[in-house]
């Protein structure tokens, strides 16, 4: 069955310094991977998705996530943290034959000054 | 665009009531989907349509939740009676519908509405 884990219920980080958010999954073909963020009171908003081709993908904001594949990951990065990311942050991993999603616990990002 | 549209944003009922969700997905899509949120369970897909059609309901709770989707720009997410360990943020997404070869398609979420069930 798919799964997807986040590691880190909860991460910490300053201002200006480097952010790397883990995820795993379990899937027996290619996955379809996506990174959502999700500020306090509001909806999810897609950060970046990879299907296929560079294992390194851009995505809005800043960040990045790269896939490998012998690891089962997806970790989603940034070089330089603003506040206003200060969010929590889900991977998901879809099956591409059903539309489904299948969501990491979430990972809540806070930001010191 | 207007993105996912969902009401209300905010809905406090007492036990045994019946609350009604309603979702009004991206014009253009065809796959709306139904998720609720809590701390003890995170993000679960309660249901999901293609074409106005049930694909999966296997996420719904108990009999009572009932979501239908009477046309392309409109669905609904009803509990009778209303209990409450249903309270929630229930939330909708919508997105194209699947390409012949299988793509996943991004869904696109809506702001959600919170639940409280006294």
């Amino acid at each position: 069955a798919q799964s997807v884990t986040q590691p880190d219920i909860h991460i910490t980080v300053s201002e200006g310094a480097s952010l790397e958010l883990r995820c795993n999954y379990s899937y027996g073909a290619t996955p379809y991977l996506f990174w959502y963020v999700q500020s306090p009171g509001q909806g999810l908003q897609l950060l970046l998705k990879y299907f296929s081709g560079d294992t390194l993908v851009q995505g809005i904001k800043g960040f990045e996530a790269e896939f490998k594949r012998s690891q089962s990951s997806f970790n989603l990065r940034k070089p330089s943290v603003h506040w206003s990311d200060a969010a929590e942050y889900f991977c998901a991993v879809g099956s591409g034959n059903t539309g489904k999603l299948i969501f990491g616990q979430g990972t809540t990002l806070q930001v010191k000054p | 665009d207007a993105g996912v549209i969902q009401s209300p944003r905010h809905e406090v009922t007492e036990m045994g009531q019946e609350v009604t969700l309603r979702c009004k997905p991206i014009s253009g899509h065809n796959s709306l989907f139904w998720y609720r949120q809590t701390m003890m369970r995170g993000l679960e897909l309660l249901i999901y349509f293609n074409n106005n059609v049930p694909i999966d309901d296997s996420g719904m709770p108990e009999d009572r939740f009932s979501a239908k989707m009477p046309n392309a720009s409109f669905s609904t997410l009803k509990i009778q009676p209303s209990e409450p360990r249903d309270s929630a943020v229930y939330f909708c997404a919508s997105s194209s519908s699947l390409r012949t070869s299988g793509v996943q398609e991004t869904q696109y979420f809506g702001p959600g509405t919170r639940l409280l069930v006294l």
